[in-house]
């Protein structure tokens, strides 16, 4: 059975960098799939922030894009997001999750807090 | 990338089907058949019920049901359970290899 797992700081601040590993367990990275990351800020909807495949290539919301950097470790079985130049607006539940297919995530990590604040 | 459109709630009785419709353009969910639905219960983390637009994953009922027509997905619940109250998201597969997500609806077991 698949689990993912976030870990990370819950409180940021603002301008500094928020950074998530989700570690993988029950499945390889590196036998295939694309692994996400999503967000859900407090009392409103999910938002796709982008994904990674084993190797290497990843793509990104647009509207993240340039702050966003998502890497993969594959002798680790993890993944991670980095997001630079936080404001309030990045305080979310991050969720990483696995694409089984079709675009579509069938894992869900527990999720994680994160608040931007000083 | 503008979030697809939901209604922001549905409701019925129990025993019911209701319907919640999600508004996309001819660059996602006209475009491709890679339209998913999640049910999220608070404080939970979404739950994968429909993908590519009629597929059901192992394990979700088959009172869960998807379909499609131009740029409009539909997710159809029939006889309606208390447990089905939740928030529920659609997704679609986007050009320029991104995903997005559907606005949201609440859907309420009256």
């Amino acid at each position: 059975q698949v689990q993912l797992q976030e870990s990370g700081p819950g409180l940021v601040t603002p301008s500094e960098t928020l950074s998530l590993i989700c570690t993988v367990s029950g499945f390889s990275i590196s036998s295939g799939n694309y692994w996400g990351w999503i967000r859900q800020p407090p009392g409103k909807g999910l938002e796709w922030i982008g994904y990674i495949y084993h190797s290497g290539r990843n793509y990104s919301n647009p509207s993240l894009k340039s702050r966003l950097t998502i890497s993969v470790d594959t002798s680790k079985n993890q993944f991670s997001l980095k997001l630079s130049s936080v404001t309030a607006a990045d305080t979310a539940v991050y969720y990483c999750a696995r694409d089984g297919g079709g675009f579509s995530y069938g894992n869900w990590g527990q999720g994680t807090l994160v608040t931007v604040s000083s | 990338q503008s979030a697809l459109t939901q209604p922001a709630s549905v409701s019925g009785s129990p025993g019911q089907s209701i319907t919640i419709s999600c508004s996309g353009t001819s660059s996602d969910i006209g475009a491709y058949n890679y339209v998913s639905w999640y049910q999220q219960h608070p404080g939970k983390a979404p739950k994968l019920m429909i993908y590519e637009v009629t597929n059901r994953p192992s394990g979700i009922s088959n009172r869960f049901s998807g379909s499609k027509s131009g740029n409009t997905a539909s997710l159809t619940i029939s006889g309606l359970q208390t447990e089905d109250e939740a928030d529920y998201y659609c997704s679609s597969y986007a050009s320029s290899t991104t995903v997005v997500f559907g606005t949201g609806t609440k859907v309420t077991v009256l």
